[in-house]
């Protein structure tokens, strides 16, 4: 059964930092893994996908790896502010057709001023 | 703008009382979603729809129940068989058949018990 653990559960940067956050998987046989972002009381919005064909994902200041063999995946965020603040979830599609995710528990950043 | 609208926000539920969550999309997409998520955890998967007229069970469906009888809808009913109905409930949909499309999000309801 297909588990997703995230660390670490919390973290609080000075503005201005780089910043990694940590995404493990026990099955290596996915189809995609995805970084969400949540803001308190809200939906998902989603951040970046990355095929499990492909190593890493770009969007601005974001940067996601996927290294499957490993079970790993880290989203990198350079130079965090405040507005960064808010739960970030990874989840994994896995090798069935029918799109379910699993996610894990998140890791919610706080950006000091 | 394209979306998927859930509602109420907020619900209260009775003792012994069966409650139904909105979920309607625009998005024209073939497969949506139910997750619940609890205080400090990640969202677990309740029940799924791939295509109208068709659902499977997640990994949580026990108190639960749903139907699609339209491509755009997919209500939840939460059932007084679901002794801890207390969390926030998602509503997520995606295209079918394509490995790369992400889930889409509403912005949830949030279910307390009275």
């Amino acid at each position: 059964k297909q588990e997703v653990t995230q660390i670490p559960a919390a973290l609080s940067v000075p503005e201005g930092e780089n910043l990694v956050l940590n995404c493990s998987f026990t099955d290596s046989a996915i189809y995609n893994l995805q970084w969400f972002r949540q803001d308190p009381g809200k939906g998902l919005t989603s951040l970046l996908l990355i095929q499990s064909s492909q190593r890493e994902q770009t969007s601005g200041r974001l940067n996601a790896s996927l290294d499957k063999s490993s079970g790993r995946s880290t989203l990198y965020i350079a130079a965090s502010q405040p507005g960064d603040s808010a739960t970030y979830l990874c989840a994994v599609r896995g090798s069935s057709n029918t799109g379910k995710l699993i996610f894990g528990q998140g890791t919610t950043l706080q950006v000091k001023p | 703008d394209g979306g998927i609208t859930q509602s109420p926000k907020y619900l209260f539920r009775k003792e012994g009382q069966n409650v139904t969550l909105s979920c309607e999309q625009n998005l024209n997409h073939d497969a949506m979603y139910w997750y619940r998520q609890d205080p400090g955890q990640g969202l677990r998967l309740i029940y799924y729809s791939q295509i109208v007229n068709d659902f499977q069970k997640g990994d949580i469906a026990e108190g639960y129940s749903v139907s699609r009888e339209k491509k755009e809808s997919f209500p939840l009913t939460v059932t007084s068989a679901q002794k801890n109905p207390t969390a926030f409930y998602l509503c997520a949909s995606s295209r079918t058949g394509e490995n790369s499309q992400p889930q889409h999000f509403g912005d949830g309801t949030r279910l307390s018990i009275l």
